[in-house]
This record gives structure tokens, sequence and C-alpha cells, in this order.
């Protein structure tokens, strides 16, 4: 079965342009969590959708926004780059939108903006 | 608000040392989940451990073993035996019971390195 796959992998950007990364959750999953993590700091949660809704928002500002689709995938869309966005952005899929799943992540997109 | 301190930042050890990880966490809720994560240099999180807060049974998976102290808001993790594969960051995590959502709160990781 295939896990949790991201794309793309690694993404160079300039500084005010806008980047759209997607997440296909394990089949099955209907749960799609986001997380930012810059070099040598542990992932910040940014969103979490559950059943194409939004069930949770980490402190980012609003040029970060994100959706899920009705197949469960997702997107994660950044506006208005800045440097301080350049990142690994991680993608989790759990079953349900509680903790008492285990949440499988992806191995990144790894954003760099100049 | 939710807190989780890894004050160790990097260990290296020689293979088939025991290894310890320690962790502390800050949370007001009564009812939480703890986890441990580990990240090769691939980027995945590789799920590893997850606990309950009512549970505070240490346990030994394989060469995992835990040390869940409530008292001291405490959640260390220990390798034993240590190998060159366990060479990666290791992360601890905190989340609510069964909130709205199933945000992951993070330390910042203590980086392993097990030489051969």
């Amino acid at each position: 079965d295939a896990g949790v796959t991201q794309s793309p992998t690694h993404l160079i950007k300039t500084r005010g342009q806008q980047v759209t990364l997607r997440c296909s959750p394990i089949s099955g999953h209907k749960s799609v969590s986001w997380y930012q993590q810059v070099l040598g700091q542990g992932p910040q949660f940014i969103f979490q959708y559950y059943e194409k809704e939004e069930r949770g928002r980490g402190n980012f500002p609003d040029r970060f926004s994100a959706r899920q689709f009705p197949n469960y995938s997702s997107e994660l869309n950044v506006n208005a780059l800045l440097l301080g966005d350049s990142a690994l952005y991680l993608c989790a899929s759990s079953l349900r939108g509680s903790t008492a799943t285990e949440a499988f992540f992806g191995q990144g997109t790894r954003l760099t903006v100049v | 608000a939710q807190k989780v301190t890894q004050a160790q930042t990097e260990i290296s050890v020689v293979e088939k040392e025991d290894v310890t990880l320690d962790c502390v966490y800050e949370t007001r809720d009564t009812t939480y989940y703890l986890f441990w994560y580990k990240q090769p240099p691939s980027g995945e999180l590789v799920f590893l451990i997850r606990r309950n807060s009512f549970d505070e049974q240490n346990e030994i998976s394989g060469r995992y073993s835990w040390n869940f102290q409530k008292s001291t808001s405490s959640f260390n993790f220990t390798i034993t035996a240590s190998q060159v594969v366990d060479s990666a960051v290791y992360f601890c995590a905190l989340s609510e019971w069964a909130g709205a959502n199933s945000k992951l709160t993070f330390g910042k990781g203590i980086t392993l390195s097990v030489r051969p």
C-alpha cells in the first residue's frame, strides 16, 4: 500500500511568489495535517483538515491557506513568499481527526525561497 | 499552552551502547497523548511509540523502552544496544486526548549519532 505522498519533493521559489504543495493521504484516511519544519527545529502545526473541513489552524499568517478535496488529498498554498518560509513542509494523514489515531507522515517538500 | 522540551541537542554513542533520550512536557490538559518520532535523513517522520496520560506503565518493545512519569512530566525513551541504523533525529511530541483536532506539539529534537 502506498504511504503518504507529497509533491514536489524539492522546490525553489523567489520572494514574493506563490507556491502550492500537494499531499495524497494513505488510502482510507480522511484527515490531513500540514506541518512546517524549519532547519534545526521540530515541526510546527499549520492546518488540519478532516472530511474536507478545517479542524485546526496553527499560528501562521493568512498567507498560508489549505484545502482538502473530495478524494481527501490536500493542497497547501503560501502567498507572497518570504525568505523565512524556507523549510521542510510535512503532510500527515490519519484515519480520523482525533489524536486517537496514529498519524503517518510523508517525506515532505523542501521549499527554498531565494 | 502545550510545550515539549528536549534539553539534549546532540548525543553520540558507540554501537551497542544503551542511550536514553529525555523529554519534559507541559500541558494544562488532564488527558493527553505522548509520542516519540524518528526522522532519518530522508525527512519522513517515523512513528515509534504512543502513550496516553492514563497509562503510566512502562514497557519494552524490542530494543525500545520508555519511562513515563506524570509526577515529573517526563517521557523518556531508551534504545538498548544501539545500532548505526538508529542514527537520526528523535522528536518527542504531545497532543490532546481526543479534541477537535490532532495537533501535535513537537520538541526541537535530539540528533543521535551511533558510531560503529
